[in-house]
């Protein structure tokens, strides 16, 4: 079975200041994939990245960075000088390889993140 | 990305009706998906919606509560039956844009249900 956490239920920052959401997984699969998501208040979903389990560079898009660890089964979220803009719920997500797992993804509770002025 | 519209974006319903939910995307699709987000939880997969042949379905979701159509490669409906209360919940229509390693998967902005 497939498993995400995300600890952190909530999360209140100031405005600029730095922000990480971790994010542990559990998968028996060799081959995974991972995903993070956010969810503004509008409720669409969406996409910011994805990872493959076999590919364990970190990433940076502008303000936001990744740090995959496999050796700790986490894939942690940072959001560097955070807006209010960034104020939404993230949810970090797992697929495992193979055709039947296409599309399924394994999402964690959230994280509620709230970016004060 | 993928345009996906879904309609309603809310609905109110009573006990006992049914609510069909509409997924369009702007262009063809091999697999689309079915999520459900209840008040302050996470995401599950209730089906998968195959083009041709009945939908795919997860475990603790059945057809006769969740029928889904696919009617062709850029549609598809979830009707959700016999509603109750504990029916409340956001529902998404997802699909994946490329396969394999680069597969990307997509929501619409989901159906606010409230039940009665």
């Amino acid at each position: 079975a497939q498993k995400v956490t995300q600890a952190q239920t909530e999360i209140s920052v100031v405005e600029k200041e730095d922000v990480t959401l971790d994010c542990v997984y559990e998968t028996r699969d060799t081959t995974y994939y991972l995903f993070w998501y956010k969810q503004p208040p509008s409720g669409e979903l969406v996409f910011l990245i994805r990872r493959n389990s076999f590919d364990e560079q970190n990433e940076i898009s502008g303000r936001y960075s990744w740090n995959f660890q496999k050796s700790t089964s986490s894939f942690n979220f940072t959001i560097t000088a955070s807006q209010v803009v960034d104020s939404a719920v993230y949810f970090c997500a797992l697929r495992g390889a193979g055709g039947t797992s296409y599309g399924k993804l394994t999402f964690g509770q959230g994280t509620i993140l709230t970016v004060h002025p | 990305s993928a345009v996906i519209s879904q309609k309603p974006s809310r609905d109110i319903c009573q006990r006992g009706t049914s609510l069909t939910i509409q997924c369009q995307v702007d262009s063809q699709v091999t697999m689309m998906f079915w999520y459900r987000q209840q008040p302050g939880q996470s995401l599950t997969l209730i089906a998968t919606a195959n083009q041709g042949s009945e939908a795919t379905y997860e475990s603790g979701f059945v057809i006769d509560k969740f029928p889904i159509s696919r009617p062709n490669l850029t549609f598809s409906t979830l009707t959700v039956s016999n509603l109750s209360p504990e029916d409340s919940s956001i529902y998404l229509c997802s699909v994946a844009r490329t396969g394999g390693a680069n597969e990307k998967l997509f929501f619409g902005s989901g159906t606010q249900l409230s039940v009665l």
